[in-house]
């Protein structure tokens, strides 16, 4: 079946500790996208990559970091440097020459 | 910095009603989607507008977009309890050659659609 899969869908951390998000689509996109949601909330854009090995940052990048090494693959790290990470995120991805971007489930994280 | 206000927030309406949900926007753009999220789950695409006047239908839910007035309703014709959800739409900033397809949400509307 092809889809976006993100790992794990819930994530539970302590304070200070960094934690990575995976997020992995086999639908040969070349775009993808992080987004924050918080409660009662739009979604935020975090970074981006259009192509392997480039990513820019979005509206709330301070905190996370990523990296594009495959094109299958958008990891996501939440740095302790985030202040308030509790959210649910999720991640994208668009055929580029396409208009879509299409959402896979989402991760919830949690810090204790 | 482009802003994307949708209202109302949260509307509550009967079964068999009908209804509109209205999305405003800041800055020039010519393409502006439409998604539905269940609660717990990730975003549904319903929609894609594309140009000024465009119109989409879909079953109970019909999409246009007046780029001029920088305004998209999503109209809601006999409303059933199934299409209880948040119906999202978001506004891109760009569209010409290199864009970035950066999406800027809007607040969500929380429907409910009571027996």
């Amino acid at each position: 079946d092809g889809g976006i899969t993100q790992s794990p869908k819930y994530l539970f951390r302590k304070e200070g500790q960094n934690v990575t998000l995976s997020c992995e689509q086999n639908l040969n996109h070349d775009a993808m996208y992080w987004y924050r949601q918080d409660p009662g909330q739009g979604l935020r854009l975090i970074y981006y990559s259009q192509i392997v090995n480039d990513f820019q940052k979005g509206d709330i990048a301070e905190g996370y970091s990523v990296s594009r090494e495959k094109k299958e693959s958008f990891p996501l790290t939440v740095t302790s440097a985030q202040k308030n990470p509790t959210a649910f995120y999720l991640c994208a991805s668009r055929y580029l020459g396409t208009d879509t971007q299409y959402f896979g489930p989402g991760t919830r994280l949690t810090v204790l | 910095e482009l802003k994307v206000e949708q209202n109302p927030l949260f509307l509550s309406m009967q079964e068999g009603k009908n209804y509109t949900i209205y999305c405003n926007y800041s800055t020039t753009s010519d393409r502006l989607y439409w998604y539905r999220q269940d609660p717990g789950k990730s975003l549904e695409s319903l929609f894609v507008l594309l140009s000024n006047g465009a119109v989409k239908q879909e079953g109970r839910l019909m999409a246009s977009l007046d780029t001029k007035a920088r305004l998209s309703t999503l109209h809601i014709t006999a409303a059933v309890h199934d299409l209880s959800a948040t119906y999202f739409c978001a506004v891109d900033e760009g569209y010409s050659g290199g864009s970035n397809y950066k999406l800027t949400f809007g607040k969500g509307t929380l429907l409910t659609v009571n027996p």
